[in-house]
């Protein structure tokens, strides 16, 4: 079993329409989750950090984490074609220290049709 | 969020020679710094982690003496691609954390002939 699994898709939705993003992992120590968004040919741009179980909004985006099911979710409302773009999960057991580093989902690829 | 430069963006070279690929934290001082390689249709996979002022931390299974890895300052982290060859064609990304938020710069994207 992969550390973290994610749905590469390809999801294709309408303009206006509500996505739900998902990751599962299986290691608990996980306490830190991320969501980045890549469009093609560039970097991962951040979207959203939380810590530990709980939600977080900022705009159209919010990130949900439950810990005790090991899964997390990116919803994203009103979706835009500019929305399109690959969606990458990405969790560590701490924010720090010298064993730090990011594991990542495989990504879904997301697109929004106008 | 803070900001992560590479350059160049893009290369192309012939087999058996080698590339240097710089990383850049613009409005922060990084004295860590992670290199990562992403193919088609993958997900971003970790190559080393780049310390300044020491040697870099290799991921299992890279190759330390074909990717050399260079933190000589606070601000920029180089990777060194030598005697690159087309399976080393790839997309790789350098990423750097001011705080907790790991940030990411735009990409390489190599092309070994």
């Amino acid at each position: 079993q992969k550390e973290v699994e994610q749905d590469p898709g390809p999801l294709s939705v309408p303009e206006g329409a509500i996505v739900s993003l998902n990751c599962t992992y299986s290691n608990s120590a996980f306490q830190y989750f991320m969501w980045y968004r890549q469009y093609s040919r560039k970097g991962p741009e951040l979207l959203m950090y939380t810590y530990s179980s709980g939600n977080k909004e900022d705009g159209r985006f919010t990130a949900q984490v439950d810990k005790s099911s090991k899964y997390i979710s990116l919803f994203i409302r009103d979706s835009q074609p500019s929305d399109s773009a690959t969606y990458l999960c990405a969790m560590s057991p701490n924010s720090g220290g010298s064993n730090y580093k990011l594991t990542f989902g495989k990504g879904t690829l997301l697109t929004v049709n106008p | 969020g803070a900001v992560v430069s590479q350059h160049p963006s893009r290369v192309i070279c012939k087999s058996g020679t080698s590339v240097k690929i710089e990383c850049r934290s613009l409005d922060f001082q990084a004295t860590t710094m992670f290199w990562y390689r992403q193919f088609p249709k993958q997900s971003l996979m970790l190559m080393a982690t780049s310390n300044e002022g020491s040697k870099a931390t290799y991921e299992q299974g890279v190759e330390k003496d074909k990717f050399l890895i260079n933190h000589a300052s606070l601000t920029l982290s180089t990777l060194t691609v030598t005697s690159a060859h087309p399976e080393d064609s790839s997309f790789y990304i350098c990423s750097a954390r001011p705080g907790g938020e790991q940030f990411f710069g735009p990409g390489t994207r190599l092309t070994v002939l």
